[in-house]
């Protein structure tokens, strides 16, 4: 049973724009979520986190927002870069070590 | 800055052969994570390690093994080795549990390809 869900397996966007990446999960007692970026050939590399006692959490051209009440939480990239072109994991946690991460979705920013 | 190496990067073994993978967290990290991601999959926690001791368990099949060493190296022992097996395993590491100071966020390694032929 897939607990956290990227429903968007790929995702275009223009150089300059924004791009938001979605995710949702299930199980209502997540309270710790991140983002990781995935290049081809390496390990994920950790982007950002929010806990669920704040509903944004901004760094740089990076925002994830969370939304508990949907089990909803979004990655914004802006401005979007050909260099963030990768596959985004979203990862989410119930006051443990152990992380469910979503299937993934592959952005690609077009220069 | 020092990260997570796995080794190997890749490994090719038989059916019902056994194999090692091994993992070497960030310096001063205590906690290491083996998953598996199959392909076109999210990855899939299999076991965690705090401290040397196992801390969680996930998807990890009794065929499968692993442990954390006085250095904090992990390995993970795979034996009786199937079809299905063939995946991207990762490892990562982490300083600290969720809740503590630093958050417990992972850092994962490359990854160790293995195909079981």
């Amino acid at each position: 049973d897939q607990q956290v869900k990227q429903n968007s397996p790929s995702l275009s966007v223009q150089e300059g724009r924004i791009s938001i990446l979605n995710c949702d999960y299930t199980n209502s007692m997540f309270d710790y979520f991140l983002w990781y970026k995935k290049y081809p050939a390496e390990g994920p590399t950790f982007l950002i986190s929010i806990s669920s006692i704040k509903d944004k959490n901004e760094d740089g051209r990076f925002t994830v927002f969370l939304n508990k009440s949907a089990k909803h939480l979004s990655l914004h990239i802006v401005p979007s870069q050909p260099g963030d072109s990768a596959v985004y994991f979203c990862a989410a946690s119930a006051t443990g070590n152990q992380f469910y991460f979503g299937t993934g979705t592959s952005l690609t920013v077009i220069p | 800055a020092a990260g997570v190496i796995q080794s190997p990067r890749h490994l090719i073994k038989e059916k019902r052969e056994t194999a090692t993978l091994k993992c070497y967290p960030i310096p001063r990290h205590d906690t290491v994570y083996w998953y598996q991601q199959g392909p076109g999959q999210d990855p899939q926690f299999l076991i965690s390690f705090y401290e040397k001791m196992q801390s969680d368990k996930g998807s990890i099949p009794d065929r499968f093994s692993a442990q954390q060493f006085s250095d904090y190296h992990s390995e993970l022992n795979m034996s009786s080795l199937e079809l299905g097996d063939s995946a991207l395993y990762f490892c990562a590491s982490s300083h600290g549990r969720l809740g503590s100071m630093t958050g417990g966020i992972q850092y994962f390694g490359a990854g160790t390809r293995l195909s079981v032929l």
